[in-house]
């Protein structure tokens, strides 16, 4: 198994550019999710997913679109990028309910600078 | 107020030592709880889940305290190898939030 697989590891963009940030899992889990991490933040919810055609949004949606039209990849989409939104980015997934202790898996994530 | 709170640290040890890092909630419907390691600019991976009635798990010690909306991690006999952050994390709604981390360096 491969795991939680992101793309690109490195990304540097400048303002007002658009992009995609893959994520892929092999584990066949149904809840998958993005956060950034920003220094002394912690990791913020930007949008999570519990099934294939079922997306909603997190704790710090604005600037962002995702989509989950398969159970394995969820890509994470920045509109117009922003210097806000250079941060690292990490993708994971479960099973559900987190409820019930499911383990959360975390990608290898993908450090975005905006210039 | 944060929805999950930790002493950022940094915590310096020496070897050897007993550390504990506390992590209170402020959500009273959370449901589980858990504690994540994470290393340098790597991902976050769990260290393990917080029960009701406590667990251990060799030489680390979780308890939760759900009147106090409390819970902790205690590390004894801290090795090189446990320098990290540790995470606290609560499930709330279908979702998890993290508090800030606390940064832990053990030194020789």
């Amino acid at each position: 198994n491969a795991g939680v697989t992101q793309t690109p590891k490195f990304q540097v963009l400048k303002t007002g550019q658009s992009m995609t940030l893959q994520c892929a899992q092999d584990m066949n889990h149904e809840y998958m999710s993005w956060y950034r991490q920003d220094p002394g933040m912690g990791l913020r919810l930007i949008h999570y997913s519990v099934g294939a055609g079922i997306t909603d949004q997190g704790e710090v949606p604005n600037g962002y679109n995702v989509s989950r039209s398969t159970t394995e990849d969820f890509p994470l989409r920045l509109l117009s990028a922003a210097p806000s939104q250079t941060s690292v980015y990490f993708c994971a997934s479960s099973y559900v309910p987190l409820e019930a202790y499911n383990e959360q898996f975390f990608g290898p994530g993908t450090r975005l600078t905006v210039l | 107020r944060k929805e999950v709170e930790q002493d950022p640290g940094p915590f310096n040890v020496p070897e050897g030592a007993t550390v504990a890092f506390n992590c209170t909630y402020s959500n009273s419907a959370s449901q589980s709880f858990f504690w994540y390691r994470q290393d340098c600019r790597k991902e976050p991976k769990l260290l393990m889940s917080v029960y009701s009635s406590g667990n251990e798990d060799g030489r680390f010690t979780a308890q939760l305290n759900r009147a106090s909306q409390y819970i902790s991690l205690l590390i004894r006999d801290s090795k090189l190898s446990d320098s990290a952050t540790y995470l606290c994390v609560v499930s709330q709604g279908g979702k998890l939030i993290f508090g800030q981390g606390t940064e832990l360096s053990v030194k020789p």
